[in-house]
């Protein structure tokens, strides 16, 4: 276990579909993060997971937003009914202290 | 409200000399920063941090300053190295230390010319 790793890397959709993006954190690591990128902006906070339970879920963007964390261990983030404003750079991290990114995933909403 | 700034959005180097990255922050409250440099196309990578209760901290070429009562922090690296040339972005805890809900600020891009 080298890394957090995210899956897909890139992903291609069209308005209105739902998409779902995994993220598996560094295995010894309870905190689970994500964010989310847009060009020129710093990455900017959706939500924040401590083993299994969402601590904070206030900053996700919308309802259209959701993100899952069964048994503590890998997450999903999901977006419905996607929208072109969706499209950015999606990252996941996770942390006992500084917190780790994967490599994100790009999503383009057509 | 942007709570966490830089406001230089690049810098040029020479290879060899000294780059210094600004961060300013709005938020008294926070006590726990770092530095994240980033690669196109990877997620940001944890560089260095720094606590309130010190003035600096430093790692190899990289040496972070933190000046509190101007709300200023600064991230020195030298000799810079090509291979510094990337986006760094300071970033803040919201509730301290714990380092959970970072913010981050939109990051500079420094690029080290051989």
């Amino acid at each position: 276990d080298t890394g957090v790793s995210q899956n897909p890397r890139h992903k291609i959709t069209k308005r209105g579909q739902n998409v779902t993006f995994r993220c598996d954190p560094i295995s010894e690591h309870n905190r689970l993060y994500w964010y989310r990128q847009t060009l020129g902006q710093g990455p900017e906070f959706l939500t924040y997971f401590q083993n299994e339970a969402q601590l904070e879920k206030s900053r996700l963007l919308s309802d259209r937003f959701s993100a899952e964390r069964p048994k503590g261990s890998f997450s999903t983030l999901e977006i419905q009914r996607t929208e072109q404003g969706d499209s950015a750079m999606y990252l996941c991290a996770s942390s006992w202290r500084e917190q780790f990114f994967g490599p994100g995933t790009r999503l383009t909403v057509l | 409200d942007q709570q966490v700034k830089q406001n230089s959005p690049s810098l040029s180097v020479q290879e060899g000399r000294i780059s210094i990255l600004n961060c300013d922050y709005t938020n008294s409250m926070f006590d726990y920063f770092l530095w994240y440099k980033k690669y196109p196309a990877e997620g940001p990578t944890f560089l260095i941090s720094i606590s309130s209760i010190k003035d600096k901290n430093e790692d190899g070429r990289f040496t972070v300053f933190l000046n509190k009562s101007a709300k200023h922090l600064s991230l020195h690296i030298v000799p810079s190295q090509p291979g510094d040339s990337a986006v760094y972005f300071c970033a803040a805890p919201a509730a301290g230390a714990g380092s959970y809900q970072l913010t981050f600020g939109k990051g500079t891009k420094l690029s080290v010319i051989p």
